[in-house]
């Protein structure tokens, strides 16, 4: 059971570069969203999905773009890469709303992936 | 729109000595409370959750958090730490209904000394 997974683990970046980074879980979590991770600031919602086909904007959503077209997959693409955008990225999944009272509930955390923007 | 307050960056405590990280949140109604930890270049791991119900919440690693309404506050406690418990602990709220907009703290470095 790998749970979620995230790819690349590291990745560095040229400004006004596009890229995608992979987030894949297969515990069938409806919920799926990616933070940014910055020092002093703790982790910031960029987009979530709260099932296949729906996406929605978080606290920092400019600059990103997602789409859910499968349960299991959440790509996160930087459609012009910003030094702005250096950070940690996290994908995180999770049951969903109506599991509220079941043991599992709560997000699972992929390794991370850390951009550089230069 | 929901915020939580991590009120220490950084705490300092000697092995085997107690803990509590301190959590105060802002929300309207009822809250749902959690606690993840974040070992160095490592994604975040769920400690505890709180939904309803008993106040006091048990969770992995020997840690609890009491939910007092009163204070908003949700302070997470481990009454001996041991040096594998330095890491990062993020705070977090969501609001009743719309547990997908996770709201984090900054978090609390702990460091433990022998």
């Amino acid at each position: 059971n790998a749970g979620v997974t995230q790819t690349p683990k590291f990745q560095v970046l040229k400004t006004g570069q596009s890229m995608t980074l992979q987030c894949a879980q297969d515990m069938n979590h409806e919920y799926m969203s990616w933070y940014r991770q910055d020092p002093g600031m703790g982790l910031r919602l960029i987009h979530y999905s709260v099932g296949a086909g729906i996406t929605d904007q978080g606290e920092v959503p400019n600059g990103y773009n997602v789409s859910r077209s499968t349960t299991e997959d959440f790509p996160l693409r930087l459609l012009s890469a910003a030094p702005s955008q250096t950070s940690v990225y996290f994908c995180a999944s999770s049951l969903g709303q109506g599991l509220a009272q079941h043991p599992n509930y709560g997000y699972t955390f992929g390794s991370g992936t850390r951009l550089t923007v230069v | 729109a929901q915020s939580v307050t991590q009120p220490d960056i950084h705490i300092t405590v000697s092995e085997g000595a107690s803990l509590e990280l301190r959590c105060n949140y802002s929300y309207g109604a009822t809250p749902y409370l959690f606690w993840y930890v974040q070992s160095p270049g490592q994604g975040l791991q769920l400690l505890l959750k709180y939904f309803s119900g008993d106040t006091l919440v048990q969770g992995i690693k020997g840690f609890e958090a009491e939910f007092k309404r009163s204070q908003s506050s949700f302070n997470l406690r481990k009454p001996s730490v041991h040096w594998s418990d330095a890491a990062e602990y993020f705070c977090a709220v969501a609001p009743f209904g719309g547990y997908q907009k996770v709201t984090f703290g900054i978090g609390t470095k702990l460091q433990v000394i022998p």
